[in-house]
């Protein structure tokens, strides 16, 4: 089944500590997100690409950054994690940002935990 | 700025019983409709959409109906499960914008 696959489900990391999230797909989809979660509060929208073209959002931290290698493949790096920075970040495709192609789907989320 | 605006719960229901969950929002032209769903320790799933007015979304014995007039997609479903408790998040979608989601909408059904 097509699908968007993150690893890895649970992360620990240090105050301060560089991690790196990753999200793949199978569904070859032009678009790809990455949200910011908390406490099941709506998802928050950090960037995302259209190809290779990056779109960050306003008020994301520069703290997080992203790259998208190829059309499969797209990693979070949070720079210098901080406690605030604990929260579940899901990764999203969708085929365009038009009508009829923007309906997003979902990977399963890693939980990043901050000690 | 386009919004949406959903009850945000926590709703209770009894194993059987109607669920109605409500979802208002606002917005430039005619944007696309969803639901998603979370169950615990997941991603969203998405559940239902409708892209037109008076479209109506339906998955799972879940249905909402995209009325202009009342700029509303409610969410309902005829009997609920133990197996729905889940949080429900109503979210809008424009031709190259962002999502935008409404704050979610926990279910609990008891046995």
């Amino acid at each position: 089944d097509a699908m968007v696959i993150q690893n890895p489900r649970y992360q620990v990391t240090q105050f301060g500590k560089p991690v790196t999230l990753s999200c793949s797909q199978t569904l070859n989809h032009n678009v790809m997100y990455w949200y910011q979660q908390k406490s099941s509060q709506a998802p928050k929208l950090l960037f995302h690409y259209y190809d290779k073209d990056f779109n960050n959002e306003a008020d994301t931290p520069d703290n997080f950054q992203s790259r998208r290698p190829n059309t499969s493949f797209c990693f979070l790096d949070i720079r210098s994690p901080g406690l605030g920075d604990a929260a579940m970040y899901l990764c999203a495709t969708s085929r365009g940002r038009g009508a009829g192609e923007e309906t997003q789907y979902f990977g399963p989320g890693t939980r990043l935990l901050v000690l | 700025g386009d919004s949406v605006t959903q009850m945000e719960g926590p709703v209770t229901l009894s194993e059987e019983a109607f669920l109605t969950i409500n979802c208002t929002y606002t917005a430039t032209g005619y944007p696309s409709l969803f639901w998603y769903v979370q169950y615990p320790g997941e991603g969203l799933q998405l559940l239902l959409k409708a892209t037109k007015a008076d479209d109506k979304g339906s998955n799972k014995g879940f249905e909402a109906t995209y009325r202009k007039e009342t700029t509303s997609f409610h969410l309902e479903k005829g009997s609920v499960q133990v197996s729905d408790s889940a949080v429900y998040f109503c979210a809008l979608s424009g031709p190259g914008q962002n999502f935008v989601f409404g704050p979610g909408t926990r279910l609990s059904v008891l046995p």
